[in-house]
């Protein structure tokens, strides 16, 4: 079983519609958890982070975490076509140092029509 | 303006060649980290440093090495052993932090090698 995963997509919404991106993981005593935003080429951008059950809002971003149910998502509200791109869910975990590293998801990919 | 800078932008290797991609940051971050990505992959860890001195290996270390001699400095060398080395390659620190941590990381514009 994949440590994180996510349906690749691609999810594809009208402009100023919400986008929904779903991610659920496997490792219970995950803490923290993190998406990223990627356009083509590209490197990696991140846009929320929570770690606490509920919602967390920030401006058109509503990041959401169930832990029980094990799943985080990503709400992106007035879509826009310049929100296009791959969003990587990812979660902190142990390592054998000690330290807590996080795993990334495949990525979904999104396009946000005219 | 801080940040994460990777160099070169673009690498080309040869068969049986050793190969250093440059990593500097000067945010003042403790963990560094060298991911590689695969088209339609995630970002899987190749090595990663908490410390100055130090580093841990990641998910995929075979044929690859690093170092970490300043807090500033984390470069990755990609050598022969490293049979299938064409990916992208990305760099990133974190101020670091337990499993509470919600700091997450900042990546550097990220280095394509291909082999030739």
């Amino acid at each position: 079983q994949k440590e994180v995963e996510q349906n690749s997509g691609p999810l594809s919404v009208p402009e100023g519609a919400i986008a929904s991106l779903n991610c659920t993981y496997s490792d219970r005593v995950s803490q923290s958890f993190f998406w990223y935003r990627q356009y083509s080429g590209k490197s990696p951008e991140l846009i929320m982070s929570i770690y606490s059950n509920g919602d967390k809002e920030d401006g058109r971003f509503t990041a959401q975490l169930n832990k029980a149910s094990q799943y985080v998502s990503l709400l992106i509200r007035d879509s826009q076509p310049s929100d296009s791109a791959t969003y990587l869910c990812a979660v902190n975990r142990g390592s054998s140092g000690g330290s807590y590293i996080p795993t990334f998801g495949r990525g979904t990919s999104l396009i946000v029509h005219p | 303006d801080g940040g994460i800078t990777q160099s070169p932008k673009y690498l080309f290797r040869k068969e049986g060649q050793n190969v250093t991609l440059s990593c500097e940051q000067n945010l003042n971050h403790d963990a560094m980290y060298w991911y590689r990505q695969d088209p339609g992959q995630g970002l899987r860890l190749i090595y990663y440093s908490q410390i100055v001195n130090d580093f841990q290996k990641g998910d995929i270390a075979e044929g690859y090495s690093v170092s970490r001699e300043k807090k500033e400095s984390f470069p990755l060398t990609v050598t022969s052993a490293q049979k299938n080395p064409t990916a992208f390659y990305l760099c990133a620190s974190s101020i670091g932090g337990g499993p509470l941590s919600s700091y997450g990381y900042t990546f550097g514009s990220g280095t394509r090698l291909t082999v030739v």
